[in-house]
């Protein structure tokens, strides 16, 4: 079965820390999206990863396919920050591809 | 600009009557997509097109359909809404280039209710 993970389920830091989520999956993936929800409601995907690790100003992700395992960082955290991540990995059926999202982390930055 | 537009943002209707949703993109995407988000379920996958007339369940597709008539539009159709449909639907595109998939660009949400 296609399962998705996320810890923790709520994250509550003080401005200027350095943030980790975590995503475990169970079997093999073709793409793993790390997504942001703001709470206006709106989703914008942060990456798209196969493999190693992407950064985009203090947001880096990493993926580690042998331990089916990806993390997103936020590095110098800021109010702004706060909202709701989501990890979503995509499998591979059969030259079908499915998403499953984790249920999401809700972040919440402290000024 | 590249979007995904989504109408209508907001509906309120009655069980049993008939409505469609509708889905566009402006960026030549192969991929579409239909997600429910409801609490304490996340978001989840009903219906998605790979192209034109290529369409496959999700993990929620019971009381939805969907056509892929042309590359841009995705529709979503209830066609007896019921008021367990009551949720926030979400569309989104991505382009599938060599094989893998690319960035998903996410419509700004459609909140439903069933009555």
């Amino acid at each position: 079965k296609n399962e998705v993970e996320q810890s923790p389920q709520n994250l509550t830091a003080q401005e200027g820390e350095f943030i980790t989520i975590n995503c475990s999956y169970s079997v093999g993936i073709s793409a793993l999206h790390w997504l942001q929800q703001h709470p206006g409601g709106g989703i914008v995907s942060l990456f798209m990863l196969s493999s190693g690790k992407k950064k985009h100003g203090r947001l880096i992700a990493t993926i580690n396919i042998q331990e089916k395992h990806s993390s997103l960082h936020i590095t110098a955290s800021h109010p702004r920050d706060s909202a709701v991540y989501i990890c979503a990995a995509l499998f591979f059926n059969f030259g079908n591809e499915k998403l499953t999202f984790g249920t999401g982390t809700r972040l919440t930055i402290i000024p | 600009e590249a979007q995904v537009t989504q109408n209508p943002r907001y509906l309120i209707t009655v069980t049993g009557k008939k409505l469609t949703v509708t889905c566009s993109q402006n960026m030549n995407h192969e991929y579409m997509s239909w997600y429910r988000q409801d609490p304490g379920l996340g978001l989840r996958q009903i219906y998605y097109s790979m192209n034109v007339e290529v369409t496959d369940k999700g993990d929620v597709p019971e009381g939805y359909k969907v056509s892929r008539k042309e590359k841009r539009n995705f529709p979503l159709i209830l066609e007896s809404p019921s008021p367990n449909q009551t949720s926030l639907y979400f569309c989104a595109s991505s382009s599938i280039a060599g094989g893998g998939t690319g960035e998903l660009f996410f419509g700004e949400g459609s909140r439903l209710t069933v009555l």
